[in-house]
């Protein structure tokens, strides 16, 4: 079985440009997270839904974050401009509600010069 | 509100120590407890998990028991290998919904 898809693996790109993460969950799964995850702050959860719809996003720094989920097997985390201090590993995790059990995507990493 | 609070690390061990991290939790209700493992450039996978109290979890030759009485659900190994080399992430998940924050997270490093 496919596990969470996550693209792309490894993007670099110049402050000020705007990156588009991708996430496609496990087939059946009905919770989607976004985490970041860097030394100095560890992991941290960014937002969250439920059935395709935003429960939680008091994770997401600033305005500048975005995130959405048109359908159950598609999300996208948006960063708008990018800054330097957006440099992390962003993982996706898909879940069935109420199981606590969380698979992780192979995650994005991100470098913004 | 609800938190977790794991061992600081880096934690270095030789191979075939013994091993525990702890874990402990602040909680208004009764989440399920889980641990998590990430290897080198990887995801976190679970590890092991507990539902209620005085469950053990196990896996991979790694255990867990939930104490209610204590708030804790620490990690256990009783002879580590090099492959244990990760970090490992404590985490409550409140069954009354679905969001689940993970611990600082623990890196365990064995030496051969």
């Amino acid at each position: 079985d496919a596990g969470v898809i996550q693209s792309p693996r490894h993007e670099v790109t110049e402050m000020g440009q705007e990156v588009t993460l991708r996430c496609k969950p496990i087939s059946g799964h009905n919770s989607l997270f976004w985490y970041r995850q860097t030394m100095m702050r560890g992991l941290e959860l960014l937002i969250y839904f439920n059935n395709n719809v935003p429960i939680d996003d008091s994770g997401m720094p600033e305005d500048r974050f975005s995130a959405k989920m048109p359908n159950a097997s598609f999300s996208t985390l948006k960063i708008q401009p990018s800054e330097p201090r957006d440099s992390a590993v962003y993982f996706c995790a898909s879940s069935v509600d109420g199981t606590g059990e969380l698979f992780f995507g192979e995650g994005s990493r991100l470098t913004v010069l | 509100g609800n938190s977790v609070t794991q061992m600081e690390g880096p934690v270095t061990l030789s191979e075939e120590a013994f091993l525990t991290i702890n874990c402990t939790y602040t909680a208004t209700g009764y989440p399920s407890l889980f641990w998590y493992v990430q290897y080198p450039g990887e995801g976190l996978q679970l590890l092991l998990k507990a539902t209620k109290a005085d469950d053990k979890g196990s896996n991979k030759g790694f255990e867990a028991t939930y104490r209610k009485e204590t708030t804790s659900f620490h990690l256990e190994k009783g002879s580590v290998q090099v492959s244990d080399s990760a970090v490992y992430f404590c985490a409550p998940a409140y069954s009354s919904a679905s969001k689940i924050i993970f611990g600082s997270g623990t890196r365990l490093s064995i030496r051969p």
